[in-house]
């Protein structure tokens, strides 16, 4: 059975920190897909990772994907409150992950 | 902006009706995807489309629910005789087919069955 485990599943840090979102897949798939969902609102698109090895940057967030460990990891450098919000990562085949609920403190 | 409509956004319904959602892709998306989302869970998988094939179907989905896409362009969710666990927000996601850029996802459409 396909499976994405993220962890952690509840992050609350104080603004200016560093930490990391770690997702983990049991299947081999070549990409990946990070999304961003606020309360009561849709998912957005937030990082789509074509390739072992890949990583992206936007903002503060950094997204990496390791096919060989079937291991991402989503990176926030200096949390301001704005990044507070569900981070859901997914496979093909269109499996999500439980989500990782952010709360950043002020 | 020509991004995923949903329609209609909540709808109400008592148990043992049939309700029909609709969804219009970005129209130069080809894939077309329905999810289910309960509240602390991240989308589940329902159905998908390549143009106007349905592609694949969740084992989880009951013989209750049924998609189209007719013409490989706006689609249809309709869930017959409708059960309160049906209460979600259904959720319609478009991609291109090369899936470079991920899903594009409407607003969502919440079912509340009483």
């Amino acid at each position: 059975e396909l499976k994405v485990e993220q962890n952690p599943l509840f992050l609350s840090m104080q603004e200016g920190k560093n930490y990391t979102i770690y997702c983990n897949y049991s299947t081999t798939s070549d990409r990946l897909y990070w999304y961003r969902q606020d309360p009561g609102k849709s998912l957005e698109s937030l990082f789509v990772l074509l390739s072992n090895g890949a990583v992206k940057q936007e903002g503060r967030l950094m997204a990496s994907l390791d096919t060989k460990a079937r291991l991402s990891t989503l990176h926030i450098t200096a949390a301001v409150h704005d990044l507070s919000a569900t981070y859901f990562c997914a496979v093909p085949k269109i499996i999500f992950g439980k989500g990782t609920r952010l709360h950043i403190l002020p | 902006d020509t991004g995923v409509s949903q329609d209609p956004r909540h709808k109400i319904t008592k148990r043992g009706q049939n309700v029909t959602f609709r969804c219009d892709p970005i129209s130069e998306h080809n894939r077309l995807y329905w999810y289910r989302q309960t509240l602390g869970q991240g989308p589940e998988f329902l159905t998908y489309f390549q143009n106007e094939a349905q592609l694949e179907k969740s084992r989880l989905l009951s013989d209750r629910f049924s998609a189209e896409r007719p013409k490989g362009s706006f689609s249809t969710l309709e869930i017959q005789r409708t059960e309160q666990g049906d209460s979600a927000m259904y959720l319609c996601a478009s991609s291109h087919w090369t899936r470079s850029r991920g899903q594009y996802f409407g607003p969502g459409t919440r079912l509340t069955v009483t």
